[in-house]
């Protein structure tokens, strides 16, 4: 049972590039959600996923998009990356929003 | 604007003693707690959630909650090396537009030393 898995791990983007970070879940849960954590910052939401076919935006949505594929996966965007988003990113799901999240490993990206 | 407060660290105990951290909330409406642990470059692990007022136990760690005061707290018993994390209090906005949000605390990093 893998539990919420993010791909990739580690990421080096150039000023300007756009990448998709990918998550998945196989616990079946309706909600999905995407954090950053910066230092002395903590964890911040980015966006939600109440579920299937909603999205929400969170504390710090600019310059992401998100994407709810389908019920097991929730993909962050940014279009056009900023050295202010270097930071560790983590998706985390629950079977409802009312419940407990359970966090992926996380993706270190750099934006040099 | 959601508020969780976390009292700030580092906090350091020794091997057999009883860590204590604590968190305050500011949406008096939040009826959802949740405890998370996170070794250093590690992603957080849920602990312990507690829904209701008073006392949860699982193991060596309790968490009490009281809403009246917007508090709630993590007990470690007979804390242990392997317990030396940062220690992340989460609150969930339970209605209102921010429902399903989840707030987190910066946390509070504790260290158990032999």
């Amino acid at each position: 049972n893998a539990g919420v898995t993010q791909t990739p791990k580690f990421q080096v983007l150039k000023t300007g590039q756009s990448m998709t970070l990918q998550c998945a879940q196989d616990m079946n849960h309706n909600s999905m959600y995407w954090y950053r954590q910066d230092p002395g910052m903590g964890l911040r939401l980015i966006y939600y996923s109440a579920s299937e076919g909603t999205t929400d935006k969170g504390e710090v949505p600019n310059g992401y998009n998100v994407s709810r594929l389908n019920k097991r996966e929730f993909s962050l965007r940014l279009e056009s990356a900023a050295p202010s988003q270097t930071s560790v990113y983590f998706c985390a799901s629950s079977i409802q929003v009312h419940t407990e999240a359970f966090f992926g490993q996380g993706t270190r990206l750099t934006v040099v | 604007q959601k508020e969780v407060e976390q009292n700030s660290g580092p906090l350091s105990v020794p091997e057999g003693a009883i860590a204590s951290l604590n968190c305050t909330y500011s949406d008096r409406g939040s009826q959802s707690f949740f405890w998370y642990r996170q070794y250093s470059g590690k992603s957080p692990e849920l602990i312990m959630f507690i829904y209701s007022n008073g006392d949860k136990e699982d193991g060596r760690f309790t968490a009490q909650l009281n809403k009246a005061s917007q508090y709630v707290s993590l007990l470690i018993r007979d804390s242990q090396p392997s317990d030396s994390a940062t220690y992340l209090c989460a609150v969930r906005a339970d209605r209102g537009s921010t429902l399903g949000r989840l707030y987190f605390g910066r946390g509070t990093q504790l260290t158990v030393w032999p």
